[in-house]
């Protein structure tokens, strides 16, 4: 299976910074990468598919890029809401996997 | 509005079979993959398998020979069965909507939180 890092597994970031979020996969996938929000107590969320086209109802803030093994998530502006954890996740082949999280918090 | 909801036991004993099920209101099988996907503390998002609306499978190899998806579209449903489950398996299980080319896992169930004990 194609095995997915992220970095950093954690941030602390303050509202309005721009935050950067990177995965890498073991082998390459094209533009074949997700990236889901998760927020405590609650299931994941799209945001990111196809590397860098934003899902629909998702703000303009966040945007992704990449292809091949390196990939990047950034949100330009955090927001309150936007404290959460991200993962990536391979789409290129089964069984989809996905990175380990980057955990983004308040300063 | 799509949305999807599982059901099933929150408590498994050690060796028996666990079963889910998953209830799609808002829309339709047709046309789409349906998965599950679990979330535990030491293994974190962990892919298990999906089905197809047309009854075809694919299930992770890490889980394979304990793993069966199976699907009534009649009733907008999808199950899951684990067996021979152990504490390993203790985690918060989602049936998700997969939608291809590009993929897309959307919409989630809000989780069913599986605990294996005896």
């Amino acid at each position: 299976a194609i095995q997915m890092t992220q970095s950093p597994s954690s941030l602390s970031a303050s509202v309005g910074d721009r935050v950067t979020i990177t995965c890498r996969a073991s082998q390459g996938i094209r533009n074949d990468l997700g990236w889901y929000q998760q927020k405590p107590g609650k299931a994941p969320k799209l945001l990111i598919y196809a590397a860098s086209s934003l899902q629909s109802g998702v703000p303009s803030r966040f945007s992704g890029s990449g292809s091949g093994t390196d990939f990047t998530l950034t949100i330009s502006s955090l927001q309150p809401e936007d404290f959460a954890t991200y993962y990536c996740l391979q789409d290129y082949n089964y069984p989809f996997t996905f990175g380990p999280g980057t955990k983004v918090d308040i300063k | 509005q799509v949305q999807l909801q599982e059901s099933g036991p929150g408590l498994v004993k050690p060796s028996e079979t666990l079963s889910l099920t998953c209830t799609l209101s808002g829309g339709s099988m047709s046309g789409y993959y349906w998965s599950w996907i679990r979330q535990s503390p030491g293994k974190g998002l962990e892919w298990i398998g999906y089905i197809s609306f047309t009854g075809t499978t694919y299930y992770n190899p890490s889980l394979e020979s304990r793993v069966t998806i199976s699907v009534d579209t009649s009733k907008n449903q999808f199950s899951l069965k684990l067996s021979s489950v152990t504490a390993a398996d203790t985690a918060l299980y989602y049936c998700t909507r997969v939608t291809g080319h590009p993929e897309r896992i959307d919409p989630w169930g809000q989780g069913n939180l599986v605990t294996v004990s005896s």
